[in-house]
C-alpha cells in the first residue's frame, strides 16, 4: 500500500514562529509536492522537488521555503508564520516513470496561526 | 498556475441516483486522474486514465479520458451516503506538475 505521511494532523502556532511541516513517502518517488488548500481557491502549488536537493517554486512560494535532503522526505518551512498562512497543507508524491504519473497525497495538516 | 474547469461545483442528489461530473482544460494532457476528498482528509486516488478515449471502471465509478485529451468525465452509479465528499480531477502532461480542478462537492440525501 502506497503511503505518504505528514507529521502532524493539526498544528496551532503563534504569529512569527518558525514552523516545520514534514512529509515522508515510502514509494521511492522522485517527485514531491507541497500544496495549500483554501475554500474557493482549490489546490495551489507552493513548491515541488523532482530530486534530492532540488526544488522549484510553485504558484505561491512567498513566505515558504522547502528542504529535500533525502529522497523520501520533503519539508515545508514557514520562516515567520502569519495569520494568512492558516490553511490545510497537503503533501504529495509521484513517480517520474512514463505511464505511471499518479500523485499520492498525505492526510493533510491543518495549520492555524494565531 | 492553470486550474481546470470542473463542473458542476456542487450536487445534491437522492441516494440511488447516478452522478456525472466533468473537467475541461485548455491544454492537452497525457494523464487524467480522479480523486475523492473527505472532510479534513487528503485526496484519495480513485481512477487513473492514460490514453485518449480510455474508459475505466472502479466499482460503481467509471471515468473516461476525452478523445481531444482536453477533458475527462467521472460517473458514479447508484449513489450511496458514503459517496459524500469532494471530487477532484487532475491532469498531467510532460514535466512533473499536476493541474487540479476546482472540485465538485457531492451531497447524497438518504
Amino acid at each position: 500500500d502506497v503511503k505518504v505521511t505528514q507529521s502532524s494532523r493539526y498544528l496551532v502556532k503563534r504569529t512569527g514562529e518558525k514552523v516545520f511541516l514534514e512529509c515522508v513517502q515510502d514509494m521511492d518517488h522522485e517527485n514531491m509536492f507541497w500544496y495549500r488548500q483554501d475554500p474557493g481557491l482549490g489546490l495551489r502549488l507552493i513548491y515541488f522537488s523532482y530530486d534530492v536537493k532540488m526544488k522549484e517554486k510553485g504558484d505561491i512560494p512567498e513566505g515558504y521555503s522547502v528542504s529535500r535532503e533525502k529522497k523520501e522526505r520533503f519539508s515545508l518551512i514557514l520562516e515567520s508564520a502569519s495569520t494568512n498562512q492558516t490553511s490545510m497543507y497537503l503533501c504529495a508524491s509521484s513517480s517520474s516513470a512514463q505511464g505511471n504519473t499518479e500523485a499520492f497525497f498525505g492526510q493533510g495538516t491543518r495549520l492555524t496561526v494565531v | 498556475g492553470q486550474q481546470l474547469n470542473q463542473s458542476p461545483q456542487s450536487m445534491f442528489i437522492q441516494e440511488g441516483e447516478d452522478v456525472s461530473m466533468n473537467c475541461t482544460s485548455s491544454s492537452i494532457f497525457n494523464t487524467w486522474l480522479w480523486y475523492k476528498q473527505d472532510p479534513g482528509e487528503g485526496p484519495v486516488l480513485l481512477i487513473a486514465l492514460y490514453k485518449a478515449g480510455e474508459l475505466t471502471s472502479n466499482g460503481r465509478l467509471t471515468a473516461q479520458f476525452g478523445i481531444t485529451r482536453k477533458d475527462s468525465f467521472l460517473n458514479i452509479s447508484a449513489s450511496i451516503p458514503s459517496d459524500v465528499g469532494i471530487y477532484f480531477c487532475a491532469g498531467h502532461f510532460t514535466g512533473n506538475q499536476f493541474y487540479f480542478g476546482t472540485g465538485t462537492s457531492l451531497t447524497v440525501i438518504p
